[in-house]
């Protein structure tokens, strides 16, 4: 089993409906993440989680948001999903190490059509 | 924001050829990470190398290679003997300025290596 598993794995949707997609890793580490990647843009963070407790905003947050269920599991919601939502999204985990040394380990990735 | 630069968008070699590939970064830390992630076609992101800051000297593994220069403020990415399963983005990146673990990844080069 992959260490980082994101769920699903593909979706299509429309314009205004709900979706979740779920992350869940056997890393243990502390540390997840919710990247977006578009083409000719690279990785844009949306929403990181030190801890159980902790919830913080990346640079691309508008119109999403996340639950931390538990260590192992990260979920990223569309609450009103837009055709410009439509990306590839990535979840990933890191351990605390040393700063801004830490290796990102990444799931699957999630590929996500808004129409 | 302390920008990672990947000017290259797209580069296309004949397998064997050697091809290197740019990162350029922006700092005003004294002390940092740098990074390089694969994403071949299947799409998952792949942890290649971390560097620290302190240590200029190259690093060899294999087929690949990595040039750290301070004075430009460059890292690249060197394949040898390319071969066809070399094909992938390749994603350079950092840790954003104070904040551990938040990487910001340049756009990505597209390399294509022809049998």
């Amino acid at each position: 089993d992959a260490d980082v598993t994101q769920t699903p794995r593909n979706r299509i949707t429309k314009t205004g409906k709900r979706i979740m997609l779920e992350c869940s890793q056997t890393k243990g580490h502390d540390r997840m993440y919710w990247y977006r990647q578009d083409p000719g843009l690279g990785l844009r963070l949306i929403y990181y989680s030190f801890d159980v407790k902790d919830i913080n905003k990346g640079e691309i947050s508008d119109g999403y948001s996340v639950s931390r269920q538990a260590q192992a599991k990260f979920s990223l919601s569309l609450e009103s999903a837009i055709p410009n939502q439509t990306a590839l999204y990535f979840c990933a985990t890191s351990d605390r190490g040393a700063r801004g040394a830490n290796v990102l380990t990444f799931g699957a990735g999630s590929r996500l059509t808004v129409l | 924001a302390q920008k990672v630069t990947q000017a290259q968008t797209e580069i296309s070699v004949v397998e064997k050829e050697d091809v290197t590939l740019d990162c350029v970064y922006e700092t005003r830390d004294t002390t940092y990470y740098l990074f390089w992630y694969k994403q071949p076609p299947s799409g998952e992101l792949v942890f290649l190398i971390r560097r620290n800051s302190f240590d200029e000297q190259n690093e060899i593994s294999g087929r690949y290679s990595w040039n750290f220069q301070k004075s430009t403020s460059s890292f690249n990415f060197t394949i040898t003997a390319s071969q066809v399963v070399d094909s992938a983005v390749y994603f350079c990146a950092r840790p954003r300025p104070g904040a551990n673990s938040k990487l910001t990844f340049g756009k990505g080069i597209t390399l294509s290596v022809r049998p």
